[in-house]
């Protein structure tokens, strides 16, 4: 039973324009939320964090925004450029827990076209 | 890359053979993990570690195993290898589990 879900598998936008990205999840106990990016034929590499006592945090670009009540999150990119092409995967944890384990989403396949 | 290695990058074994992939890390991490990544499945976890000796099963760890004999390798083994063990494996290691990982750059394994 997945705890996270990303439930579009593709986004396509065009260069310049908002890319938005979402997320749901299912367990409460969740309490740090991220997005990892990955190109292919590389490891996914970490892209922005949120704490689940915020509601929003920026670097630069991106955006990451949680909706607790709604237990979803969305990765906001502005402006999209064609660099950001790639997989993205939302990964939740529950930081009390000594299991250490992230949970992933499926990812969603991001194209920026030109 | 960030102190994490996988190996060998590129592997194709014939079915019912033996396969081992390594996972070595350089930053003393008390955390490995061992995913397969499959289109439509995104990351899925087989096993992980939480300390020297301690290993743990994930969600797909059937036809796995793992060993962690010291805090810098983490060994997958496949114990007999099937066609649907044909995936990218990818390692994963953290010092605080579920503040985030640092992924090695992966194997691709091909069973024929």
């Amino acid at each position: 039973d997945q705890q996270v879900k990303q439930n579009s598998p593709s986004l396509s936008v065009q260069e310049g324009r908002i890319s938005i990205l979402n997320c749901d999840y299912t367990n409460s106990m969740f309490d740090y939320f991220l997005w990892y990016k990955k190109y292919p034929a590389e490891g996914p590499t970490f892209l922005i964090s949120i704490s689940s006592i915020k509601d929003k945090n920026e670097d630069g670009r991106f955006t990451v925004f949680l909706n607790k009540s709604a237990k979803h999150l969305s990765l906001h990119i502005v402006p999209s450029q064609p660099g950001d092409s790639a997989v993205y995967f939302c990964a939740a944890s529950d930081r009390g827990s000594t299991l250490g384990r992230l949970y992933f989403g499926r990812g969603t396949q991001l194209t920026v076209w030109p | 890359d960030a102190g994490i290695t996988q190996s060998p990058r590129h592997k194709v074994t014939e079915t019912g053979t033996p396969v081992t992939l390594r996972c070595h890390q350089t930053e003393n991490h008390r955390y490995m993990y061992w995913y397969r990544q499959d289109p439509g499945h995104g990351l899925r976890l087989i096993h992980y570690s939480y300390g020297v000796k301690d290993t743990d099963k994930g969600e797909v760890s059937d036809g796995y195993s793992v060993s962690r004999s010291k805090t810098e390798d983490f060994l997958l083994t496949l114990e007999s290898a099937t066609s649907s063990q044909t995936s990218v494996y990818f390692c994963a290691i953290s010092s605080q589990g579920g503040y985030g990982y640092t992924f090695g750059s992966g194997t691709r394994l091909t069973v024929v």
